[in-house]
């Protein structure tokens, strides 16, 4: 498609189990970022790659978040033994290079733990 | 360290009268700034940015923002709004490989 799709939409899950969150950017488009979304705040920062490479994930807030990029187009977000303070909307942006240029965004995967 | 600090956390306005959402950002470097809206249930799309050159910055959907370096703001406006504009509006600044976002401002079109 001609944006930024993530999947799926809406995942509910019971603290304690794994979950993965997909995003597939813009084609051709060289940057991957990830956000989290707390409710009535603005996007903070998660990790960031350029084609396959993490360069930054200074913003995972545990061990237990994951991402991976393998082959520099789909990215997953993966999230282990999960807590309540993980519900939130998880936004993947790309840009064609880098994060100076315009970021375009997915509508997000609202994630609740139950 | 970089940050944004978005004044107002809501802005009720009436429809047709003009609207300023105000921004401001701390920053020891040159920066890049942003201002993104979110509709409901939606990603950020780019209202429009600020790299360089002129200050006044001209968007989508009829916004405009003015960077001022000095008192290091950012401010978004818009001449008349449309109830089409319901939204949160987000600034943010760019800072190395990421873009820190604030708080957001959400937008209140009174009929």
């Amino acid at each position: 498609g001609a944006g930024v799709s993530q999947s799926p939409r809406y995942k509910v899950a019971k603290r304690g189990q794994d979950v993965a969150l997909r995003c597939d950017p813009i084609s051709g488009h060289v940057s991957l970022f990830w956000y989290q979304q707390a409710l009535g705040q603005g996007p903070e920062f998660l990790t960031y790659f350029q084609n396959e490479a993490q360069l930054d994930k200074s913003g995972l807030p545990s061990d237990r978040f994951f991402a991976e990029r393998p082959e520099g187009s789909v990215s997953t977000l993966k999230i282990q033994r999960t807590q309540q303070e993980d519900s939130a909307v998880y936004l993947c942006a790309s840009s064609l290079w880098d994060a100076y240029q315009p970021q375009h965004f997915g509508d997000g995967t609202r994630l609740s733990i139950l | 360290a970089q940050s944004v600090t978005q004044l107002d956390s809501q802005v009720p306005v009436f429809e047709e009268a003009p609207v300023e959402l105000r921004c401001n950002y701390s920053s020891s470097v040159s920066v890049y700034l942003f201002w993104y809206v979110q509709y409901p249930n939606q990603g950020l799309q780019l209202l429009l940015k600020y790299l360089s050159g002129s200050t006044l910055v001209k968007g989508i959907n009829g916004f405009e923002a003015e960077f001022n370096k000095s008192q290091t703001s950012f401010h978004l406006r818009k001449p008349s709004v449309h109830i089409s504009d319901t939204a949160e509006y987000f600034c943010a600044v760019s800072h190395y490989d990421k873009i820190i976002f604030g708080k957001g401002t959400r937008l209140h079109i009174l009929p």
